[in-house]
């Protein structure tokens, strides 16, 4: 497609539920970010994936957090018994040589 | 490891008046930097990046930055602010290693004045 597609754009889940929040990048570009965003806060980095290589899961929270890609296409991350401090802009970008597309973002909100 | 610092979490102009946002990176190796702007409730829009060509880079909306190796620094400015202008400023690096991982700084809040 022609952008970074993320879905669903909101989500509203009750605590201690898992969700699931997917990204569709670009097409061909060969790595894959996922950021969290809290209100009124910066871009927290989560997960990275390049190419065929192991992701850098080093930004991940907690053990609830995880995240899959298959190849170079869909990624979706996944948290478990979801918590209150979980809720935030949940951002996808994908990138080739430096040129970073980011999606519109899931908005989770646990209640 | 890659980071980067900006000084001021709010910042405040008068409108016409000169917008300066500060950025300071740390990298081992010639970094690309980037700078992105979020309007209230909208997503990242990039504003400009600097990839190892010419130091002062031109943005969208008149923006501009210039790449200081000596300081470390990559500012951002605009002569002259227009209420338009007030939103999120993140400034944020990439290259350490050969890797297009893309760190941010925890952002500026601009506001413009009338």
């Amino acid at each position: 497609g022609a952008g970074v597609s993320q879905s669903p754009s909101n989500k509203v889940t009750e605590k201690g539920k898992d969700v699931e929040l997917r990204c569709d990048p670009i097409s061909g570009h060969t790595a894959l970010y996922w950021y969290r965003q809290r209100l009124g806060q910066g871009l927290e980095f989560l997960i990275y994936f390049q190419g065929n290589s192991a992701p850098d899961k080093s930004g991940l929270p907690s053990d609830r957090f995880s995240a899959e890609r298959t190849g170079e296409s869909v990624s979706t991350l996944t948290i478990q018994r979801t918590q209150q401090e979980d809720s935030a802009v949940y951002l996808c970008a994908s990138s080739l040589w430096a040129g970073y597309t980011f999606g519109s973002g899931t908005r989770l909100t646990v209640v | 490891a890659q980071s980067v610092t900006q000084l001021g979490s709010h910042v405040s102009v008068s409108e016409g008046a000169l917008v300066l946002l500060r950025c300071n990176y740390s990298s081992s190796v010639p970094p690309y930097l980037f700078w992105y702007v979020q309007y209230p409730n909208q997503g990242l829009q990039l504003l400009l990046k600097y990839t190892s060509a010419a130091t002062l880079v031109k943005g969208i909306n008149g923006f501009e930055a210039e790449f200081k190796k000596s300081e470390t620094s990559f500012h951002l400015t605009k002569p002259s602010a227009h209420m338009s202008d007030a939103a999120e400023y993140f400034c944020a690096v990439s290259g350490e290693g050969g890797s297009e991982k893309l760190v941010f700084g925890k952002g500026t809040k601009l506001t413009v004045n009338p």
